[in-house]
């Protein structure tokens, strides 16, 4: 089974903090994706990889940035962390459309 | 712009029924759509994936259907359980193009014993 694993299922970050949430994916998949989750607004996608080093604004890329080095990394940045920042924030990787979407199991993340 | 609306958002049944869930899209044009389940504070975890060419995938108890012409999916489940209680989600993928999904906001399900 391929697995994407999320560093923390739990973060609490101060106001004006850089915060960095890392995914891994063991499949060499080349497509990997960072969500955020609000409850009445449903996922949205904040920034897409299609390749290492390459990266594609999603619907709400506003005080976030990306990085990803390696092909089986992908991580978020908070370059200052807001308190409209506090979401729940999910990985995803994919092989191509084909074969749909993995996610990992998310990282519950409070700004205060 | 696509458009995936689940109904109903919550749904509340006691144990043993069987219940359909469904998910509508506004752009029949897709490549794939795929079901998940998530459980309250966890990721989203795959249920099933039907292929545009497909018209429906089995999996245990649980069935999706895909009517691509009425811009409709199911899932139905079967003989539910305590244990199915989750929010289900759809996520419609498009051809051509970026084929990043569309997300449904997600039917939240309660069996009760």
């Amino acid at each position: 089974d391929v697995k994407v694993t999320q560093s923390s299922r739990y973060l609490v970050k101060r106001t004006g903090e850089k915060v960095f949430l890392e995914c891994v994916q063991d499949m060499d998949h080349e497509n990997m994706f960072w969500y955020r989750q609000d409850p009445g607004l449903g996922l949205r996608l904040i920034y897409f990889s299609y390749d290492v080093k390459m990266k594609e604004k999603g619907d709400i890329p506003e005080g976030y940035s990306v990085s990803r080095e390696k092909k089986e990394r992908f991580s978020l940045i908070l370059e200052s962390a807001s308190t409209n920042q506090t979401s729940m924030y999910l990985c995803a990787s994919s092989w191509d459309r084909d074969y749909g979407y993995t996610f990992g199991s998310g990282t519950r993340l409070t700004v205060v | 712009k696509q458009e995936v609306t689940q109904i109903p958002a919550a749904l509340s049944v006691p144990e043993g029924e069987n219940l359909v869930l469904n998910c509508s899209f506004t752009d029949s044009a897709i490549y794939n759509l795929q079901w998940f389940r998530q459980d309250p504070g966890k990721g989203l975890t795959s249920l099933l994936l039907i292929q545009s060419s497909q018209r429906e995938q089995t999996s245990g108890r649980l069935n999706a259907s895909l009517d691509k012409s009425s811009g409709r999916s199911t899932l139905y489940i079967a003989a539910s359980q305590p244990g199915d209680s989750a929010t289900y989600l759809c996520a419609v993928s498009r051809t051509g193009g970026s084929y990043i999904p569309t997300f449904g906001r997600g039917t939240s399900l309660i069996v009760h014993p």
